[in-house]
């Protein structure tokens, strides 16, 4: 079964804003990683935060975990329409695999 | 380097015929995956291979066999398709580097069976 969930299924912003979603998972895990994937292309990893950590950055991402909820979030700032593309979370419980959530659709408008 | 490729990139299919799905990656990869995406559901795994000559079960891998004769190749057949197998498969493939499974992924294939 699916480990990750996201919230919310799809997201429409204006260019400029922040984007923010949710992912909630149900096992314990060794990371919690994110990916993109545009329109009919594969998935490309964007950011992994370790367990024992809270919070991490990598440009204009944002990335927090809770590990006391099996939860974390993505926060995109300063959208732009290039951003527009489905966001996944994906929780690895160190058995060699991944268990990808139903993903995020961000639409930004222009 | 290529990364991840994939082979074909469409293909339709008659129910109950036969067809393999070629992934190669050239990154010296240990780990090889075989995903489905479908509408509402992300990616399910349906096999994986943790190395040459390895292959075991993800979460959906009823009506499909694997092979992984080669590191760089692995392979996804289906023997006797069927309507239910329509979907988008996507490989993907990994060396967990300290121990992170950081996965690179192809372009797809998109199978329609009819």
């Amino acid at each position: 079964s699916q480990q990750g969930e996201e919230d919310p299924q799809a997201l429409s912003i204006q260019e400029g804003e922040n984007a923010t979603m949710n992912c909630s998972y149900k096992t314990s895990i060794n990371n919690l990683q994110w990916y993109r994937q545009n329109s009919g292309r594969g998935l490309v990893h964007l950011i992994l935060i370790r367990s024992n950590e809270r919070e991490k950055h990598s440009g204009r991402l944002r990335v927090t975990l809770d590990t006391s909820k099996k939860s974390s979030s993505l926060l995109i700032t300063a959208s732009r329409a290039a951003d527009t593309a489905s966001y996944f979370c994906a929780a690895d419980n160190n058995d060699y695999k991944l268990s990808f959530g139903a993903g995020t659709t961000v639409t930004v408008r222009a | 380097n290529a990364g991840v490729t994939q082979t074909p990139k469409f293909r339709v299919l008659k129910t109950g015929q036969s067809m393999t799905l070629l992934c190669a990656q050239d990154m010296n990869h240990e780990y090889m995956y075989w995903y489905r995406q479908d509408p509402g559901m992300g990616l399910r795994l349906i096999h994986y291979s943790v190395g040459e000559g390895t292959t075991a079960k993800g979460e959906v891998p009823d009506g499909y066999n694997v092979s992984r004769l080669k590191k760089q190749n692995f392979l996804l057949g289906l023997e006797s398709a069927a309507p239910s197998q329509t979907s988008v498969y996507f490989c993907a493939s990994s060396q967990l580097a300290g121990g992170l499974n950081e996965q690179f992924f192809g372009p797809g294939t998109r199978l329609t069976v009819l």
